[in-house]
């Protein structure tokens, strides 16, 4: 059974805190995606990698940063929280994709993340 | 203009009614076309996907593409109060990782 885990279901941190959020996924899919989901704008992409140490920018990276050393893991950090940053996390993994392949995207439970 | 609008607002139905949603979206170049179930609380997981137009069905499902006029829908037949989720559509161009999300369906059957 595919699995796409997060660390953290729920999260409350201060304004100016440096937050990570951690995701682990055991399908050994190449890329892997951060999203935030939010009332009336649906889901938005943060940055997403394609590879070990690769990064790509998504629509919104402002404030964000991300690190990929290990296939299997794919970290978000807030290098300093905001309020406007509250909002629900979402990481998803897929397979590479390839000429006729649907990417199929697996997503974990989400984050929770709330500023104070 | 974006890439895919979808209505966000939500749609309350009786149980047993059909229930239709429906993306538009501006980009030929889609070719794989997918909608995604999201139950509260829990991560979007693909329902259902269709590969360039027509349709395909699975059990009370169906969904329709006509890339003609550049829209896609997704049927629920004798809807249950086990189909109240949202429900997102996202499509991809051949060869590309990133999928383009609409922002999704709020649905509530009602017993």
């Amino acid at each position: 059974d595919v699995k796409v885990t997060q660390s953290s279901r729920y999260l409350v941190k201060r304004t100016g805190e440096k937050v990570f959020l951690e995701c682990v996924q055991d399908m050994d899919h190449e890329n892997m995606f951060w999203y935030r989901q939010d009332p009336g704008l649906g889901l938005r992409l943060i940055y997403f990698s394609y590879d070990v140490k690769m990064k790509e920018k998504g629509d919104i990276p402002e404030g964000y940063s991300v690190s990929r050393e290990k296939k299997e893991r794919f970290s978000l950090i807030l290098e300093s929280a905001s309020t406007n940053q509250t909002s629900m996390y979402l990481c998803a993994s897929s397979p590479s994709a390839g000429g006729g392949w649907y990417n199929e995207q697996f997503f974990g439970p989400g984050t929770r993340l709330t500023v104070l | 203009q974006k890439e895919v609008e979808q209505d966000p607002g939500p749609l309350s139905v009786p149980e047993g009614a059909i229930v239709s949603l429906n993306c538009t979206y501006s980009n030929s170049a889609f070719q794989y076309f997918m909608w995604y179930r999201q139950y509260s609380r829990k991560g979007p997981e693909l329902l259902m996907y269709t590969y360039s137009s027509g349709n395909k069905e699975d059990g009370r499902f169906t969904a329709q593409v006509d890339k003609s006029s550049k829209y896609i829908s997704l049927f629920i037949r004798d809807s249950q109060p086990s189909d109240s989720a949202t429900y997102l559509c996202a499509m991809s161009e051949n060869g590309n990782n990133r999928l383009a999300f609409g922002k999704g369906n709020q649905v509530v059957v009602i017993p």
